[in-house]
């Protein structure tokens, strides 16, 4: 089975603080991912990684950073925390290439709140 | 422009009372379409991938189809224990995923 794990279910956070959000998983996966998903806004994609050391952007990466030093770890980097990053992250992992092997799978999520 | 339209948003059955879920795409080229099952504050579990028109997938009480505008997530007899967000994803030909917003689902005993 694979497995996804993040580094913690809830988060309380000030304003202006760093925060590291931390992912692992141990099904070999090339491809990391991070979402947000926020009510009635579905998932949106923060940043994702196809190989250690590489990153992209996704849909909103305004804010956030992130960092691959090995491949079964994917950070996501929140340089100074606002309140309008109050939501719930979710990390998944898949490998590329092939359809049937394209599938995410997802990690139990990290609620984050932003005071 | 929405990408990934899921119907209805939020659905109320009876125990035993059969439904369907609707997923509909706008995406140039699929290259793939996923159902997930979300539980209150859990991450998505991933639930079937289908690939191309006319395919079909079925687990238990929930059975996944795919027409080239569209899937369905038909749900027979359920139970209380299937209420939770059903989430559709689709891949276009160029990697990209798009998440529609799920429907909530609630099986009343």
């Amino acid at each position: 089975d694979v497995k996804v794990t993040q580094s913690s279910r809830y988060l309380v956070k000030r304003t202006g603080e760093k925060v590291f959000l931390e992912c692992v998983q141990d099904m070999d996966h090339e491809n990391m991912f991070w979402y947000r998903q926020d009510p009635g806004l579905g998932l949106r994609l923060i940043y994702f990684s196809y190989d250690v050391k590489m990153k992209e952007k996704g849909d909103i990466p305004e804010g956030y950073s992130v960092s691959r030093e090995k491949k079964e770890r994917f950070s996501l980097i929140l340089e100074s925390a606002s309140t309008n990053q109050t939501s719930m992250y979710l990390c998944a992992s898949g490998r590329p290439g092939g359809a049937a092997k394209e599938t995410q799978y997802f990690g139990p999520g990290t609620r984050l709140l932003v005071l | 422009e929405d990408q990934v339209t899921q119907s209805p948003e939020a659905l109320r059955l009876q125990e035993g009372e059969s439904s369907s879920l609707n997923c509909s795409y706008t995406v140039s080229g699929l290259r793939g379409l996923f159902w997930y099952r979300q539980d209150p504050g859990k991450g998505p579990e991933f639930l079937f991938t289908l690939y191309s028109a006319g395919e079909e997938k079925e687990k238990e009480r929930l059975k996944a189809t795919l027409t080239k505008k569209e899937s369905f997530l038909h749900i027979t007899a359920p139970k209380p224990e299937d209420s939770a967000t059903y989430l559709c994803a689709v891949q276009e030909t160029g990697n990209q995923f798009y998440f529609g917003t799920g429907t909530s689902l609630t099986v009343i005993p």
